[in-house]
């Protein structure tokens, strides 16, 4: 079946510091979201990406879906305390599914 | 302007003992995921629903788990004979069209513990 890859599993960076999580899909998705969940909180919806090579950008924050429609990375600029948490990509192929990935924990040292 | 809501947000049961977890949706959303995360893990799928109709139960496993959504009143998910092994972050989520391009709006999750 389907399957949604994220690497690292683990960054840990320096405040300040720039950090990139990568997505990688088996299948071609029609879409893509991200979501970021605090320590001991719930996901909560980023962003959504649906054309090819799709650039979109949130303050510090920069999303991209690849040509392909196969993958995505999320850039966070000049990382703060506030961006700890784990971000999860989900995949969509046109239907009611969503495809989560493995996730990619970020802890920022101050 | 309410979100999704879940209760109870901590439930402890002994080995057993039934689970039962509550999801209201938003308000106007007819279609409710429930996922499962254990610590340090993912977000695993187990069940789609509409109002009245299970639609995808493929990632629930076959037996002790069930799951509703009726007509009226919340979401229940349902776990019977509880065992150690359920014990995980249960989070449901509602979308007002149930499409993968829709923004998913994920409650505050129950957090089962199973003595």
């Amino acid at each position: 079946g389907q399957q949604v890859m994220q690497i690292p599993q683990y960054q840990h960076v320096q405040e300040g510091e720039d950090f990139t999580t990568y997505c990688n899909s088996s299948t071609t998705l029609s879409n893509i979201q991200w979501y970021k969940q605090r320590p001991g909180g719930h996901p909560v919806f980023l962003i959504q990406l649906v054309k090819s090579g799709e650039v979109k950008k949130q303050k510090r924050l920069t999303f991209q879906f690849g040509e392909a429609k196969k993958n995505s990375s999320l850039h966070i600029t000049a990382t703060q305390t506030t961006d700890v948490g784990t971000y999860f990509c989900a995949g969509g192929e046109g239907t009611y599914k969503y495809i989560f990935g493995t996730g990619t924990r970020l802890k920022v040292l101050a | 302007n309410a979100g999704v809501m879940q209760n109870p947000r901590h439930l402890v049961r002994r080995r057993g003992q039934e689970a039962r977890l509550r999801c209201s949706p938003v308000k106007g959303h007819s279609h409710v995921y429930w996922y499962r995360q254990l610590p340090e893990e993912g977000l695993k799928f187990m069940v789609y629903l509409q109002k009245e109709n299970i639609i995808d139960e493929s990632g629930m496993p076959k037996e002790r788990f069930s799951a509703e959504f009726p007509k009226e009143g919340p979401s229940i998910l349902r776990i019977q004979q509880v065992v150690r092994g359920d014990s995980a972050a249960y989070f449901c989520a509602s979308s007002s069209e149930g499409r993968s391009t829709d923004t998913q709006y994920f409650g505050p999750g129950t957090r089962l513990t199973v003595l």
